[in-house]
């Protein structure tokens, strides 16, 4: 079946630090991959997303690419902040009629000062 | 509307209660999520709607837990005889199109945070 697994966090660094989250997916066909983020308080949004191999998504200083030999989408950013803070997920969608958008368990980022 | 709206946002209920949850998408929105979201334990799929038809229900937990939608639009998740177990935040997201590509984003309502007492 479909899945999604993320590295385990709680992921803490320092501000200005280099971030990387680890997402791998299993999926048959070529889904559209994503990452969500949930800042304390707020409900989940999308951070980014790419739709096919080779896809670079990114926003906010964030980026993933989409590598269907590996099959990842990891997520990066070169100098993280104190207001990126939060649970980020990363997710896929099989580009399907009828078929879930799937979340892995979602990652936790603190950043300090 | 101009977000996915959901209410309400939170519910005190008894053990053996039967709750109902509701769901407002995005107008136009024809996909329809709803998961569930427990400390610690990521975000957990129970069902998925495509107008007014469910092609993915696998996630639901138990018979105790339905869920349908009318008029492909509002939809309501509905638990009888709550457990303390049911207790989380259920987490309602609406897309523009089921398939993938650029229409898949799903946008997230607030949650209903369910505690069951």
């Amino acid at each position: 079946g479909n899945s999604v697994t993320q590295m385990e966090g709680p992921v803490t660094l320092s501000e200005e630090a280099f971030l990387t989250i680890n997402c791998t997916y299993t999926a048959t066909g070529y889904p559209s991959l994503f990452w969500y983020v949930q800042y304390p308080g707020e409900g989940l949004q999308l951070l980014l997303k790419a739709t096919k191999a080779d896809d670079k998504g990114s926003n906010k200083g964030f980026e993933a690419t989409y590598r269907k030999e590996t099959t990842s989408f990891h997520l990066e950013k070169g100098s993280v902040q104190v207001s990126d803070s939060a649970v980020y997920f990363c997710a896929l969608k099989r580009g399907q009629a009828g078929t879930a958008l799937i979340f892995g368990k979602g990652t936790t980022l603190s950043v300090s000062s | 509307g101009a977000g996915v709206s959901q209410s309400p946002s939170n519910k005190v209920t008894e053990k053996g209660k039967d709750v109902e949850l509701r769901c407002d998408p995005i107008s136009g929105h024809t996909a329809l999520y709803w998961y569930r979201q427990s400390l610690g334990q990521g975000l957990e799929f129970l069902i998925y709607f495509q107008g007014n038809s469910a092609p993915d229900k696998s996630g639901l937990p138990s018979d105790r837990f339905s869920a349908e939608r009318t008029g492909g639009s509002v939809s309501t998740l509905t638990i009888q005889r709550t457990q303390q177990e049911d207790s989380a935040v259920y987490l309602c997201a609406s897309s523009l199109a089921s398939t993938g590509g650029e229409g898949t984003e799903a946008f997230f309502g607030q949650g209903t945070r369910l505690t069951v007492v």
